[in-house]
């Protein structure tokens, strides 16, 4: 059973490029959460998705940020006209259900440098 | 909103015990999890606590204490390996329910 996969690990961009971050939950999860995280500081929640639905982003910058979880495929979580400011590891992590004593599962990120 | 606060960085000497505590602030409180990361990889799940007392499995223990809005995660018989950094996590019912990250301590193990 694989684990949460995340691709690609690493992606460098130029300053006014677009990312893209995909995101495969788990087999049978059907929650997905995205992360940032700045180099020795803790995770900061983007946003969180069901199939076809978000739930919850208010961890979203309002510009340039939007994420998605369609009914086929991953999740991806799109970042437009990149700036340095957004170099980050991006973690994705999913759950069966939207319940408390189900702990998240985590990709291994994907590490993206803006230069 | 929530906040969350644990100590920055914590040293122990392999075999020793070591405890790191965790003081939160939220409205609708639902939790408090702990989480491990080796160095920026993917962060893993240890333990949940959503009701007082301590929980138990294998040398990690978590305890929670809701009147006090406080938990913590105590480590037994430390190896080299548990060098990492921790976070604790809490559910805030009144905000989503999504789960909201401390900054993490990091645990230095010595020789």
């Amino acid at each position: 059973n694989a684990g949460v996969m995340q691709n690609p690990r690493h992606l460098v961009r130029r300053r006014g490029q677009e990312a893209r971050l995909r995101c495969s939950p788990m087999k049978g999860h059907s929650h997905v959460y995205w992360y940032r995280q700045l180099p020795e500081e803790g995770l900061k929640f983007m946003v969180y998705l069901q199939k076809e639905n978000i739930i919850d982003e208010s961890g979203m910058p309002k510009e340039r940020f939007s994420a998605e979880f369609p009914k086929e495929g991953p999740s991806i979580l799109r970042i437009q006209q990149v700036v340095r400011g957004d170099s980050a590891a991006y973690f994705c992590a999913s759950s069966p259900r939207d319940s408390s004593n189900y702990g998240y599962t985590f990709g291994s990120g994907t590490r993206l440098t803006v230069v | 909103g929530q906040s969350l606060e644990q100590p920055s960085e914590v040293t122990a000497v392999e075999g020793a015990i070591v405890q790191i505590n965790c003081t939160y602030q939220t409205s609708g409180f639902y939790g408090l999890s702990w989480y491990q990361q080796h160095d920026g990889g993917a962060p893993t799940f240890l333990s949940y606590n959503a009701l007082d007392g301590l929980e138990e499995t294998g040398r990690f223990s978590s305890f929670l204490s809701r009147s006090d809005s406080y938990g913590y995660l105590l480590l037994q018989e430390l190896q080299m390996k548990d060098s990492a950094s921790y976070f604790c996590a809490v559910r805030d019912a009144s905000n989503g329910n999504k789960l909201v990250f401390g900054a993490g301590t990091i645990l230095r193990v010595k020789s």
